[in-house]
């Protein structure tokens, strides 16, 4: 059964960065993209970007760009999502969760448990 | 990006009810759409992919159908573990969004 566990929570100052580990168990970084997805405290889910682990193909929502960088660690099974210049507007639950290679559509399924990012002064 | 609405933003109902959520796209996704559920504190649990398959273990009161812009989410016979936050989302882009959510509260 494939898995992803994601790294603990976070607390930053505004205008520091964060990294955030999502482990995969099993076969997964061959068949499999690497999704983020993010949650503000008592709001909806905000794609974020992608990654598939073994080419480094990525892709970002626009909203992103230049602020996150997701990379893969092949060797460790392990995906990291970065997010700079960090505001208080970041604070929110980051979540990574998987999509199958071998379909067009794109479904999120299995997801990690969450990782909480506090952006605070 | 394309923007996905759902209606409504919150629905009460009762156990036994049968309940419908409707997600609408700003432009033609074809089937490109998938459905989940939220409890508090939990990530989102995938119930339905390509607009109408109901994914693996995931009971039969669900169901999904639609395509194009205009989609719904159907459960036949609400039980008490229902009443969650429930998410369409699209993939007919690479851009993915989500619609803001449907919570499903008890009457």
């Amino acid at each position: 059964q494939v898995q992803l566990v994601q790294s603990g929570a976070e607390v930053k100052k505004p205008g520091a960065s964060v990294k955030i580990s999502c482990k995969a168990s099993g076969s997964f970084f061959t068949t499999y993209y690497i999704h983020w997805v993010r949650q503000a405290p008592g709001q909806g889910l905000e794609w974020m970007g992608l990654i598939y682990p073994r080419g480094d193909k990525t892709l970002y929502a626009q909203k992103f760009q230049g602020r996150v960088t997701v990379t893969s660690d092949t060797s460790t099974s392990t995906v990291y999502m970065e997010l700079s210049s960090l505001r208080s507007e970041d604070t929110a639950v980051y979540y990574c969760a998987g999509a199958p290679r071998s379909t067009p559509d794109v479904w999120f399924d299995p997801w990690g448990q969450g990782t909480l990012v506090t952006v605070s002064s | 990006d394309i923007q996905m609405t759902q209606s409504p933003s919150s629905l009460s109902a009762s156990v036994g009810d049968r309940v419908t959520i409707t997600c609408r796209a700003s432009q033609s996704i074809n089937s490109y759409l998938n459905w989940y559920q939220q409890k508090p504190g939990k990530a989102p649990k995938l119930l339905i992919y390509g607009a109408s398959v109901l994914q693996s273990g995931v009971p039969s009161r669900f169901s999904g159908s639609g395509s194009g812009t205009d989609f719904t989410l159907t459960i036949s016979s609400l039980q008490p573990e229902d009443f969650a936050t429930y998410y369409c989302q699209q993939s007919y882009s690479s851009w993915i969004t989500f619609g803001q959510g449907t919570r499903l509260e008890i009457k």
